[in-house]
């Protein structure tokens, strides 16, 4: 059964704090990305990966930084976290015809 | 402007049809999909089109698509309770083999017993 994996359903940050968001897939996918859904806004695109250690900016990376060390695992990394980025995050495993998500980490910054 | 633009909201009663609409602005997107999500989940992959075909049925689900005018819908027939959720058109770019998604906003389906 297909599956991707966020470590966290919930998390609750403070203002600054460096946080780390991680996503595991287990269908031996090249492509991995990270989105976030804001009401309203739909899901934006963060970043995305190819493949081990190449990454690409999406829509909407400024604040963000990302880490693909193995492929079946792809981090999304807030370097000093902002209310702003209250949000509920989404990762998402690739082939050609289907993208598999995660079941999402909604990410709450005071 | 947006690269897919949908409704966000469509009311129906039980029983009823419903069709949700999108357009897109990438004419060389290989394949278009929908996804569905249900409250406090992820997204499911409902179904995807070709871009070489007009029109693909699934069961309850329809998808009809106008290449020319880069219009995609989603029928639902005999719309049940259970498929009230948000549902996001998307389309690939760069061929979805190495590529990325592009989403709308979302359309939330609203069924009225």
């Amino acid at each position: 059964d297909v599956k991707v994996t966020q470590s966290s359903r919930y998390l609750v940050k403070r203002t600054g704090e460096k946080v780390f968001l991680e996503c595991v897939q287990d269908m031996d996918h090249e492509n991995m990305f990270w989105y976030r859904q804001d009401p309203g806004l739909g899901l934006r695109l963060i970043y995305f990966s190819y493949d081990v250690k190449m990454k690409e900016k999406g829509d909407i990376p400024e604040g963000y930084s990302v880490s693909r060390e193995k492929k079946e695992r792809f981090s999304l990394i807030l370097e000093s976290a902002s209310t702003n980025q209250t949000s509920m995050y989404l990762c998402a495993s690739m082939r050609v015809t289907e993208a598999f998500f995660g079941q999402g980490t909604r990410l709450t910054v005071v | 402007g947006e690269d897919v633009e949908q409704s966000l909201f469509l009311s129906v009663r039980e029983g009823d049809s419903s069709v949700i609409n999108c357009t897109y602005t990438d004419s060389s997107s290989t394949y278009l999909y929908w996804y569905k999500q249900e409250p406090g989940a992820g997204l499911q992959l409902l179904t995807y089109i070709f871009s070489n075909m007009d029109m693909k049925q699934d069961q309850r689900l329809t998808v009809l698509l106008n290449k020319k005018d880069k219009h995609l819908s989603l029928r639902i027939a005999d719309t049940q309770t259970g498929d009230s959720a948000i549902y996001f058109c998307a389309e690939s770019r760069y061929g979805g083999s190495q590529g990325n998604l592009i989403f709308g906003k979302g359309t939330k389906l609203s069924v009225k017993p």
